[in-house]
């Protein structure tokens, strides 16, 4: 099985800032990662696919990168919007998420 | 506009049954692959089950096989998860999922069900 691990876990930050999500699979996924931002009491919402490809509708502050076993997820420019938690995915063997990284106001 | 409501969820003891239905709208349900994923109270995403357009294919995570049933009626327009043999670690919000691309990632979710086992 693939183990997805996020770093960190919590995150605060300001608005402005520029915030940075990594993700590390267990093995290599070549690009097949997603990110998905959660609100409390919501659902996830898709941000970013294969590794890099932003949404459709999805602000272009938001970014992705990476391939094989490390990848990241950065906000420019971090909006009051944005205060949520991110989880990445992987589908390159079944289906895994991480743990979720939690970006809150500092 | 793709909606996906989810419904059945209780309370249930464990050992107990419940069936999940997903009401898609807004999309042609049978051109997709559709997902079910868990969120466990304070927890992270865990993927469940997931069953191909024509039903042909069905995948589980390891914890629910033999234990979870995913299929669809495409005519109905809805997906179902079949839950037997409940377990207290089974209580989650369990989301309902369209394939965006294939089965590998998600592009639209339900609101969430609240399924809870307890003893």
């Amino acid at each position: 099985d693939i183990q997805m691990t996020q770093s960190p876990p919590t995150l605060s930050a300001s608005v402005g800032d520029k915030v940075t999500v990594t993700c590390r699979a267990s093995q290599s996924i070549s690009d097949s990662l997603a990110w998905y931002q959660q609100k409390p009491g919501k659902a996830p919402k898709l941000l970013i696919y294969k590794a890099s490809s932003l949404e459709s509708g999805v602000p272009s502050r938001f970014s992705g990168s990476g391939s094989g076993t490390e990848f990241t997820l950065t906000i420019s420019s971090l909006q009051p919007d944005d205060f949520a938690t991110y989880y990445c995915q992987q589908y390159h063997s079944y289906w895994t998420f991480g743990q979720g990284t939690k970006v809150e106001i500092k | 506009e793709v909606q996906l409501v989810e419904s059945g969820g209780n309370l249930v003891q464990p050992g107990g049954s419940l069936r999940l239905s997903c009401a898609a709208s807004g999309f042609t349900l049978s051109s997709y692959w559709m997902t079910w994923v868990r969120q466990a109270p304070g927890k992270g995403l865990e993927w469940v089950a997931n069953i191909k357009q024509d039903g042909s294919q069905k995948f589980y995570v390891d914890s629910v096989k033999g234990r979870f049933t995913i299929s669809r009626d495409n005519a109905k327009n809805s997906l179902y998860l079949q839950m037997n043999s409940l377990r207290v670690e089974d209580t989650a919000v369990y989301y309902c999922a369209k394939g965006a691309s294939g089965p590998h990632y998600f592009d639209y979710w339900g609101q969430g069900i609240l399924v809870t086992v307890f003893s």
